[in-house]
């Protein structure tokens, strides 16, 4: 147990919705960092949060944002899904630099 | 901008021999590099990573790799391999400055025969 945890952990929906996945990083970490999982992707990077202030943006869409709240939880929000955003996302948290631990992840699946 | 190619998709070796995975990467500077890995259904988990310094990094689960800047090469390493550590394993590199991004490779599948 890596102490980030990730809800739901399995989300189905349709196109056009809008979705929020929320994590909550281990005790103490400053650093939540946002992956994207998929068979023809790989691993993506998409957005990182510090002490709720965003550090750092890599491959997020524009339909995708998200926050860090004071409590240090994030939030990814994905809205108008398409059915290439069916993935695994995974939240991830450190102390320091670089993510070090990363949650059980969400998956999410678009019809 | 920063790449890592990992040239084997699966590897399989049978319990107890030795293992190599390996990792190639592409970056101007000094590169921050990392190995990662994931079980079936599970999210990554650090094995080890390598800053600066001694250029051999002992990791957890017994693993260790080898940093080579003149082979641009970062390979992980575990003299004798226990069923358990069938996992896909994955190599990333990062960079000072860039917000603490990483860029993974595409993962070595491994399999380990009984």
């Amino acid at each position: 147990d890596s102490g980030v945890t990730q809800t739901p952990k399995h989300l189905i929906t349709a196109t056009g919705q809008r979705v929020t996945l929320r994590c909550s990083p281990r005790s103490g970490d400053l650093s939540v960092y946002w992956y994207q999982q998929s068979l023809d992707q790989g691993l993506q990077f998409l957005i990182q949060y510090y002490n709720g202030e965003e550090r750092a943006k890599g491959n997020i869409l524009e339909r995708f944002s998200a926050q860090q709240f004071p409590d240090l939880h994030s939030e990814l929000n994905l809205s108008s899904l398409e059915l290439g955003d069916s993935a695994l996302y995974f939240c991830a948290s450190s102390t320091d630099s670089f993510p070090q631990y990363f949650g059980p992840g969400t998956r999410l699946t678009v019809l | 901008a920063q790449s890592v190619t990992q040239p084997d998709i699966h590897i399989t070796v049978s319990e107890g021999a030795s293992l190599e995975l390996r990792c190639n990467y592409s970056y101007g500077a000094t590169p921050y590099l990392f190995w990662y890995v994931q079980s079936p259904g599970q999210g990554l988990q650090l094995l080890l990573k390598y800053f600066s310094g001694d250029t051999l990094v002992q990791g957890i689960k017994g693993f260790e790799a080898e940093f080579k800047r003149s082979q641009s090469s970062f390979n992980l390493r575990k003299p004798s391999v226990h069923w358990s550590d069938a996992a896909e394993y994955f190599c990333a590199v990062g960079a000072r400055g860039s917000g603490d991004k990483l860029t993974f490779g595409t993962g070595t599948r491994l399999a380990v025969r009984p």
